[in-house]
């Protein structure tokens, strides 16, 4: 168990709908980073918040978005579901802002219909 | 930009033999390594990493990597795998302080298949 939580683990809705994600990071982590995987293209770095800020955004989509709350956890909200955003979602923390060590959560399966 | 090739994606042995999986990353700037383990229907696991120091690094379940600057490797080997290492395995890089953007950026990822 690596001390971060997903939930929840799997999630099937429609085309054209909107889900939120929740990851809890272990505990005195002060990072959450999301990544998606995807067969075709492998584990993406959506995005770093770092103490409730935004640090960096990778290949996130304008549908989806993220945010830190004060206890840390975070959500990453996606809208306007397409049956390509299936996918497994995960959350990663790590205490501070580099990723000298960071720890991964089960993911999140969605499956959109 | 930093980025990670790993140079195969399926590998097959047999139980009890050595194995090598090999990374390859191209950066700019320093970097730090890491080689994690994806179990079926499981999250990502830390295997190992590379900060700084020596360039072999040991981690868990056996499994070692060794750090190589001008070839700009990381490869992950093991002396005698059982069957319970079959997995995917991915490598993966950051970029060490002094930068920014602190993302992890993972290769394709490796199909270790371990036959009795």
């Amino acid at each position: 168990d690596s001390g971060v939580t997903q939930t929840p683990k799997h999630l099937i809705t429609a085309t054209g709908q909107r889900v939120t994600l929740r990851c809890s990071p272990r505990s005195g982590d002060l990072s959450v980073y999301w990544y998606q995987q995807s067969l075709d293209q492998g584990l993406q770095f959506l995005i770093h918040y770092y103490n409730g800020e935004e640090r960096a955004k990778g290949n996130i989509l304008e549908r989806f978005s993220a945010q830190q709350f004060p206890d840390l956890h975070s959500e990453l909200n996606l809208s306007s579901l397409e049956l390509g955003d299936s996918a497994l979602y995960f959350c990663a923390s790590s205490v501070e802002w580099g990723f000298t060590e960071a720890f991964f959560g089960q993911g999140t399966r969605l499956t959109v219909v | 930009a930093q980025s990670v090739t790993q140079l195969d994606s399926q590998v097959p042995v047999f139980e009890e033999a050595p194995v090598e999986l090999r990374c390859n990353y191209s950066s700019s700037v320093s970097v730090y390594l890491f080689w994690y383990v994806q179990y079926p229907n499981q999250g990502l696991q830390l295997l190992l990493k590379y900060l700084s120091g020596s360039t072999l690094v040991k981690g868990i379940n056996g499994f070692e990597a060794e750090f190589n600057k001008s070839q700009t490797s990381f490869h992950l080997r093991k002396p005698s795998v059982h069957i319970s290492d079959t997995a995917e395995y991915f490598c993966a890089v950051s970029v060490a302080p002094g930068g920014s953007n602190y993302k992890l950026t993972f290769g394709k990822g490796t199909l270790l298949t371990v036959n009795p």
